[in-house]
């Protein structure tokens, strides 16, 4: 059984469409998070929710908007694809939001925007 | 802004030769941690050092943290080809509610058979 799972592992879209990544994990943990990893390999940390509550929302566009039904799903919806939203989405969880705990991820989604 | 820059950013080495990663970062942090990526797939997570400790091992791994010095090391001993991969550190911050691990920009490890 795949710990975090995401879905689905390659998008190809055009430039101005609507697309969603959905996420979920098994671990029974309480926090989620999205993380964006660019052609240079440096990731970056989208949101974070913890119980199904947005905690971190890092200056991230308004067109990707997360949404988490319960606390094993948090998904990624983006509008208007833009060519710069090319990348490697990763979604992962912990346990708690207390920052001493590690992080279990997904094996991304990679996204092209043509 | 980006918290933890690693050096080097590639390494390539022989089997059964040590590998040392270091990443250095700029803020207080809580604890350290190193994540391994291979190609395609997700980050995993390896070793978890708190501010409070110097220095930690886990198997061929180990880990040691500066916080005078704001920095930390890897040393995978006696490498293998399975070794090869990316590695990250990630330094996780208390601010209130929105604690959250920041992630270096990766050294790539190249364990030649």
């Amino acid at each position: 059984d795949t710990a975090v799972s995401q879905t689905p592992k390659y998008l190809v879209t055009q430039m101005g469409n609507d697309k969603s990544i959905k996420c979920e994990q098994n671990l029974g943990h309480d926090t989620m998070y999205w993380y964006k990893q660019d052609s240079k390999k440096f990731l970056k940390i989208m949101f974070s929710y913890n119980n199904k509550e947005l905690i971190i929302n890092e200056t991230v566009p308004n067109r990707f908007s997360p949404k988490s039904p319960d606390k094993a799903h948090l998904n990624l919806h983006i509008n208007s694809l833009e060519l710069g939203d090319s990348a490697v989405y990763f979604c992962a969880s912990s346990q708690a939001d207390r920052g001493n705990e590690k992080l279990f991820f997904g094996s991304g989604t990679q996204l092209s925007v043509l | 802004s980006q918290q933890g820059e690693e050096d080097p950013q590639a390494l390539s080495i022989q089997e059964g030769e040590n590998a040392t990663m270091n990443c250095s970062y700029k803020t207080s942090i809580n604890n350290l941690q190193w994540y391994r990526q291979n190609s395609g797939r997700g980050l995993v997570h390896l070793i978890l050092i708190r501010s409070n400790e110097r220095e930690k091992h886990s198997g061929r791994l180990r880990v040691t943290l500066d916080t005078s010095k704001k920095s930390s090391s890897l040393l995978i001993t006696a490498s293998r080809a399975a070794d090869t991969a990316s590695y990250f550190c990630a330094t996780a911050t208390y601010g209130g509610a929105t604690n959250k691990l920041i992630f270096g920009t990766g050294t790539l490890l190249a364990v030649q058979p």
